[in-house]
């Protein structure tokens, strides 16, 4: 079956520092690749948005790679600050075009001062 | 842009009753909204995609006749959640799917807590 997995450990990293989490997906080949954030009690907010024939793209201070070989995506927030302390969700899209999306059970970020 | 509010933002009822949720996209149009649960600490599970006017379908293991789905229209989807169990006690959430700066995404509605005792 489908499996997604991202490190349920959460991450803490010092303010400044680069935070870099990882999505590693089985028995699956998405057509895109999506990151999203989430605050506690709210719903998630898209990030990022990457296709199975691109290899990195940048938005700011994030980026995201994905290596559909080793079916792993990174992502990357530089000069991270306290308030990009949340969990972060990858998702995958398949080619149906439904729309649908299978999601991991996201990393939590703790940045500190 | 791109923004989808839900109505009520968290609900307390008593075991037996119906609960329904709305999902609005209020600045733009939605064909296509999916609805998920999420319990603490876990991931967003698919419960059903809802298609305006057609009948909504469901994940495997989803009771459909539990989990009403209605999309009347391109703004709108409701789930009523029937003869809610305190086992229904979830995080509910609903997006809607939208192109903003040419991305085809979701956007999410800030969800629904339910309690049921």
């Amino acid at each position: 079956s489908q499996k997604i997995e991202q490190n349920s450990e959460a991450l803490n990293i010092q303010e400044g520092k680069t935070a870099t989490l990882t999505c590693n997906y089985t028995n699956y080949s998405p057509a895109y690749l999506q990151w999203y954030r989430q605050d506690p009690g709210r719903g998630p907010v898209f990030l990022l948005l990457i296709r199975e024939n691109e290899k990195e793209k940048r938005k700011e201070r994030l980026k995201v790679t994905f290596d559909t070989t080793l079916k792993q995506s990174l992502f990357h927030i530089t000069a991270s600050q306290p308030a990009d302390s949340a969990t972060y969700l990858c998702a995958l899209g398949g080619s149906s075009n439904t729309g649908k999306l299978i999601f991991g059970q996201g990393t939590t970020l703790q940045v500190k001062p | 842009g791109a923004v989808v509010s839900q109505h009520p933002s968290w609900v307390i009822c008593k075991s037996g009753t119906s609960v329904k949720i709305e999902c609005r996209s209020l600045d733009f149009q939605a064909t296509t909204m999916f609805w998920y649960r999420q319990f603490p600490k876990q991931s967003l599970m698919l419960m059903a995609t809802s298609n305006e006017g057609s009948k909504a379908t469901y994940e495997q293991g989803v009771e459909k006749d539990k989990f009403l789905i209605n999309h009347a229209s391109l703004t709108l989807s409701t789930l009523t959640v029937t003869s809610a169990h305190p086992e229904d006690s979830s995080f509910y959430i609903c997006s809607a799917s939208g192109r903003l700066g040419g991305e085809e995404t979701q956007y999410f509605g800030p969800g629904t807590r339910l309690l049921v005792l």
